[in-house]
């Protein structure tokens, strides 16, 4: 069974500081990650890919990929309010195949 | 609204009824997907469609019968539900040559099934 794992959460953090979200991942064939945002209840909204090991940024946030270690994780700074969501990860496991995980709920207080 | 517009947003319905959920892509996109959401449990995929053809059953039972006329539409004809699969039901779609398999999804229908 090919599997994304996350914590639940939720994860708390105060206005302005890091979020770390992170995920792992059971199938070493998968090439792609994603994250994905989901308000409650709103469709997930597609925040960023990665495919390379390694750090890609874009703005606010920046998605790391460790293949050797099948981990994921996405970084989100100076957290906002706004930002309070469940954050889904996913790993493409063949051609058009997504695993997604339950997702990390997480809530940034003012 | 993403692209992707699905309908109803909420159906109840009982056991025995036939109701289906469609949903409608104006993103020229060439693939659809059904996916199941259920509370505490992972995005399920369910059915892939590429260009009008299944590519994918996720071994879904078949009180779930998906039908895709063209690359725009998409359905899922439901028929003798079980309560344990009220959830919510997300369509998405991916474009050709999407090597990346980003995916666009509609806002999904809420499907309670007494």
């Amino acid at each position: 069974q090919k599997e994304v794992e996350q914590n639940s959460g939720p994860l708390s953090v105060p206005e302005g500081a890091i979020a770390s979200l992170n995920c792992t991942y059971s199938d070493r064939g998968s090439q792609s990650f994603f994250w994905y945002r989901q308000y409650s209840g709103k469709s997930p909204e597609l925040i960023m890919f990665i495919y390379s090991n390694g750090d890609k940024e874009d703005g606010r946030f920046t998605a790391q990929l460790n293949k050797a270690s099948q981990y994921v994780s996405l970084l989100i700074r100076d957290s906002q309010p706004s930002d309070s969501a469940t954050y889904l990860c996913a790993a493409n496991t063949g051609f058009q195949k997504l695993v997604f995980g339950t997702g990390t709920r997480l809530l940034v207080s003012p | 609204e993403t692209g992707v517009t699905q309908t109803p947003r909420h159906l109840v319905m009982g056991m025995t009824n036939k109701k289906s959920l469609k949903c409608e892509q104006h993103l020229g996109h060439n693939a659809m997907y059904w996916y199941k959401q259920s509370a505490k449990k992972p995005l399920e995929l369910m059915f892939v469609y590429n260009f009008k053809e299944q590519t994918e059953n996720n071994s879904v039972p078949s009180r779930f019968s998906p039908e895709c006329p063209n690359s725009s539409h998409l359905f899922l004809h439901l028929h003798t539900l079980q309560p344990e699969d009220s959830a919510l039901y997300l369509c998405a779609s991916r474009p050709e040559g999407s090597g990346a398999n980003v995916l666009t999804f509609g806002a999904g229908s809420r499907l309670t099934v007494l």
